[in-house]
């Protein structure tokens, strides 16, 4: 069925690194932008980082810039998160979330379950 | 960078009741404003997109208005799954941004 999941979230040490995995299915995953989008404990939704579907756009948010780097395998539908030099704040569960949208703009129609990062000595 | 603020932040509601919830953009968005719902422990689920229009699936009893800074996610009759937060999206601008958030709860 249609379906994004992730994988990949943990416990890591400040300052450690980690990669994040997101699997899509039921879809043509190399047709569509992706996004990761976080949510930290109790709190609301945070945009990270979007990748076009080619690959060849990406943005980030300020927040990870310099840190964080997106990627994405279409032949194996995946896309992938790779955080270094991680900090407390970014504590949060990573949500996968496919992107849609026309001239009336984008939106997030589907989304994985999830997978929490914890950064804690 | 856009700012997103819904109000109220929470409400205790009857099942029944109807429900608005406001979301205000700090500049003009147009209408590329969307709304999601998010169960406890689960995804966000998209309910609507540019402003008004339903997503397919979503109940009718689901409707937004708005353009330009503010807009209203209306539950025209709640029902019991409807006890959730719900989020507010713009996407006219890069970065996007979402709003705090407005959790419903049982009155």
């Amino acid at each position: 069925q249609v379906q994004l999941v992730e994988s990949g979230g943990g416990l890591v040490k400040p300052g450690g690194s980690l990669r994040l995995s997101c699997a899509a299915s039921g879809f043509t995953f190399s047709d569509d932008y992706m996004s990761w989008i976080r949510q930290a404990p109790g709190k609301g939704l945070e945009w990270v980082l979007y990748i076009s579907s080619s690959g060849t756009d990406i943005s980030y948010a300020d927040a990870v810039k310099g840190r964080f780097t997106i990627s994405r395998d279409n032949a194996k539908n995946s896309m992938f998160l790779q955080m270094n030099s991680l900090r407390a704040e970014d504590t949060a569960v990573y949500y996968c979330a496919r992107e849609r949208g026309g001239w009336f703009g984008n939106y997030f129609d589907l989304w994985g379950q999830g997978t929490l990062v914890t950064v804690s000595s | 960078d856009i700012q997103m603020t819904q109000s109220p932040s929470s409400l205790s509601a009857s099942v029944g009741d109807r429900v608005t919830i406001t979301c205000r953009a700090s500049q003009s968005i147009s209408n590329y404003l969307n709304w999601y719902q998010q169960r406890p422990g689960k995804a966000p689920k998209l309910l609507i997109y540019a402003a008004s229009t339903l997503q397919s699936g979503v109940p009718s009893r689901f409707s937004g208005s708005g353009s330009g800074t503010d807009f209203i996610l209306t539950i025209g009759s709640l029902q019991p799954e409807d006890f959730a937060t719900y989020f507010c999206q713009q996407s006219r601008f890069t970065p996007t941004a979402f709003g705090q958030g407005t959790k419903v709860e049982v009155k």
